[in-house]
């Protein structure tokens, strides 16, 4: 059974920084592209980043470009997004998200998710 | 980029059927697949139509999508409506330009 466990959510201050992380099972992590999509309260889901199975690709939303950092490590079938100069519109639960496409490629088509982690940015 | 725009909400009685639209703003909507996913108050997201009309399995044959290139848009539409089926529905699909995932605004099914 697949599954994804998000963790590191926390209460942060605007300019802070945060890692969040998803440990994964069920499944040959490495084989896999993964995501990071994200929710703010009450609203819809929005796309923030991608990281290829070798973490040899990296793709994220304009909204983030900069600040955030996805990687893995594959020997510990860990996803990981670091942010960093946190803005009150990142206030959100984060989902980490595999890609349905085994190697070598991705459909942004995302087959299992976490339950994800609340991250709240507040002074 | 494009954008896809959903309706906000849509509402049906128990045993009709519904049709929600997802409207690519630019580029065809043909160009890359278009995935549905419901997700319930206090739930993840989970798929109901991949690959623009491939339903996983476990999904009843109730959801179907399709894709209309004369308007430009995907639709998912549920037969046989149950109370069961009252959630959020996002489209999603991708912007092969820059490698960014697009997620429509979601819409709000409601069943009474």
């Amino acid at each position: 059974e697949v599954q994804l466990v998000e963790s590191g959510g926390v209460v942060v201050q605007p300019g802070g920084s945060l890692r969040l992380s998803c440990a994964a099972s069920g499944f040959t992590f490495d084989d896999y592209t993964m995501h990071w999509v994200r929710q703010a309260p009450g609203k819809g889901l929005e796309w923030v980043s991608l990281i290829s199975w070798d973490g040899g690709s990296t793709y994220y939303a304009d909204s983030v470009k900069g600040r955030f950092t996805i990687s893995r490590d594959n020997s510990k079938n860990s996803l990981y997004l670091q942010m960093n100069s946190l803005r009150t519109e990142d206030t959100a639960l984060y989902y980490c998200a595999k890609d349905a496409t085994r190697t070598q490629g991705w459909s942004y088509y995302f087959d299992y998710w976490g339950q994800g982690t609340l991250v709240t940015v507040s002074s | 980029n494009f954008m896809l725009t959903q309706p906000h909400s849509v509402s049906e009685s128990p045993g009709k059927t519904v049709t929600i639209s997802c409207t690519r703003s630019s580029g065809s909507i043909a160009s890359n697949y278009v995935q549905w996913y419901q997700q319930r108050p206090g739930s993840s997201p989970t798929t109901v139509i991949y690959e623009d009309n491939q339903r996983p399995s476990g999904v009843p044959d109730r959801f179907s999508g399709s894709i209309d290139s004369s308007s430009n848009s995907a639709s998912l539409t549920i037969s046989g409506l149950k109370t069961e089926d009252e959630a959020d529905y996002y489209c999603q699909s991708y912007d092969s330009s820059n490698h960014q995932g697009v997620f429509g605004g979601g819409t709000k099914l409601t069943v009474l």
